[in-house]
């Protein structure tokens, strides 16, 4: 079954302003972690940022922020002032407490910075 | 510098033959996982170890066998059992802590697996 969903295939931006890229998920567990990683054309993926289930204020790290909203099973992740090398493909996961290797990955959002 | 590393970045396989990926880190983790990723598409769980001489079977372990003799290194093989390899694979570790649902996966670069 589909734990993640990512519905925007692809977004676009202008330059400096705010995007939200949104991410929902299903789970039973009342413990879990979500997740939000970068992956540049280069291929690497590249950790941005988690929010814990039981953590009762959205995560931020710089630019970047989770708008947790636990009842909705919504993790969407809020990029400030974008720049052109946000460009990529940026992915949501999910990791349950009591399955806690299998980290279950979204299809991605293809993020794409306009001048 | 701490990190992953994975090699080589680039590898062709001939009809029939087993290639073996290599993954390396100096993270000191405990777990290490396997994902595949095809175009367009998220990852997959092949394989994952969380101790030595030991490893479990992820979502897409058919055609794929891993070994980890330490706790540094955990090559995989993609044997020709695999009819449709051609991909990105992606190596990861992390720690394994008491909550379980925390530990953030770190990726190494990855290695592109075309077929010839």
């Amino acid at each position: 079954a589909q734990k993640i969903t990512q519905t925007q295939p692809g977004m676009f931006v202008q330059e400096k302003e705010a995007v939200t890229l949104d991410c929902t998920y299903d789970t039973s567990d009342q413990s879990y972690g979500l997740f939000w990683y970068k992956q540049p054309s280069s291929g690497e993926m590249i950790f941005l940022i988690y929010q814990g289930s039981y953590d009762e204020q959205n995560a931020t790290e710089g630019r970047y922020s989770l708008n947790f909203q636990k009842a909705r099973k919504s993790a969407n992740l809020v990029i400030s002032a974008s720049q052109l090398g946000d460009s990529a493909m940026y992915f949501c996961a999910m990791r349950e407490r009591y399955n806690n290797n299998d980290m279950r990955f979204g299809a991605g959002t293809r993020l794409t910075v306009k001048p | 510098d701490g990190g992953i590393t994975q090699s080589p970045k680039y590898l062709f396989r001939k009809e029939g033959q087993n290639v073996t990926l290599s993954c390396e880190q100096n993270l000191n983790h405990d777990a290490m996982y396997w994902y595949r990723q095809d175009p367009g598409q998220g990852l997959r769980l092949i394989y994952y170890s969380q101790i030595v001489n030991d490893f479990q079977k992820g979502d897409i372990a058919e055609g794929y066998s891993v070994s980890r003799e330490k706790k540094e290194s955990f090559p995989l093989t993609v044997t020709s059992a695999q009819k449709n390899p051609t991909a990105f694979y992606l190596c990861a570790s992390s720690i394994l802590g008491e909550t379980g649902a925390g530990e953030t996966q770190y990726f190494g670069p990855g290695t592109r697996l075309l077929v010839l």
